[in-house]
């Protein structure tokens, strides 16, 4: 099968910064996105990236590295609004199919 | 006005029955997807459609069908209904298929009893 992990859940205090990761074995690869899902909504885009290395996207930054299969997202001057699942997803090569993790549940704390 | 427009947004079904889930998007997008998110499992993929045409069927039950009457709709015509099944469905889009940002419409949650 696709493997895509993400832990369960992550805790972490306002003002301060988290990070995801997120571990992947597939059958292929094609870039790694990820997204944000409230409870109860659905999973809004957040960032895309195939190269290794650290995308910084202000208050979202992502690594990716390819040969181990490793990828996180930083969120950093964390607010409560940010409290919510942050998913990753493997696009295949052909480039159609997204293979998602369960997604890991951030708390932030006052 | 929101871009995808996912009906109902919650229906109740009995076992061995046929629904079908309803999914427009005014976004101008050529590619349209389905997703299942079940309770505890990941967003798992199940078609991709390119101006109307079936890209990837991921799903190994016939009981889901896809339907595109235009390029704007994706229904999703489920038949013989069995528990398993619930689950929120979400219907999701991009500008063009494989893009790298996809929009994803509010779900239906469907419950089948």
């Amino acid at each position: 099968g696709q493997g895509v992990e993400q832990p369960d859940n992550l805790m972490s205090v306002e003002g301060t910064f988290a990070r995801v990761n997120c571990t992947y074995s597939t059958s292929g690869f094609n870039g790694l996105s990820w997204y944000q899902q409230r409870e109860g909504h659905a999973p809004v885009f957040l960032s895309y990236v195939v190269l290794d290395g650290l995308k910084d996207s202000g208050h979202f930054s992502t690594f990716l590295s390819r040969s181990n299969g490793y990828s996180y997202l930083l969120l950093t001057e964390l607010q409560i609004k940010d409290s919510a699942s942050y998913l990753c997803a493997v696009r295949m090569p052909n480039y159609n199919v997204l293979y998602f993790g369960s997604g890991t549940k951030l708390t932030v704390e006052p | 006005d929101p871009k995808i427009i996912q009906k109902p947004k919650y229906l109740v079904a009995v076992t061995g029955s046929e629904k079908i889930l309803i999914c427009e998007q005014y976004l101008g997008h050529n590619a349209m997807y389905w997703y299942r998110q079940s309770a505890k499992k990941p967003l798992e993929f199940m078609f991709s459609y390119s101006y109307q045409k079936l890209m990837d069927n991921q799903t190994a039950s016939s009981r889901f069908q896809p339907q595109s009457s235009k390029k704007n709709h994706l229904d999703l015509q489920i038949t013989a209904l069995k528990p398993d099944d619930s689950a929120t469905y979400f219907c999701a889009s991009s500008q063009e298929t494989g893009g790298r940002e996809q929009y994803f419409g509010p779900g239906t949650r469907l419950t089948v009893l």
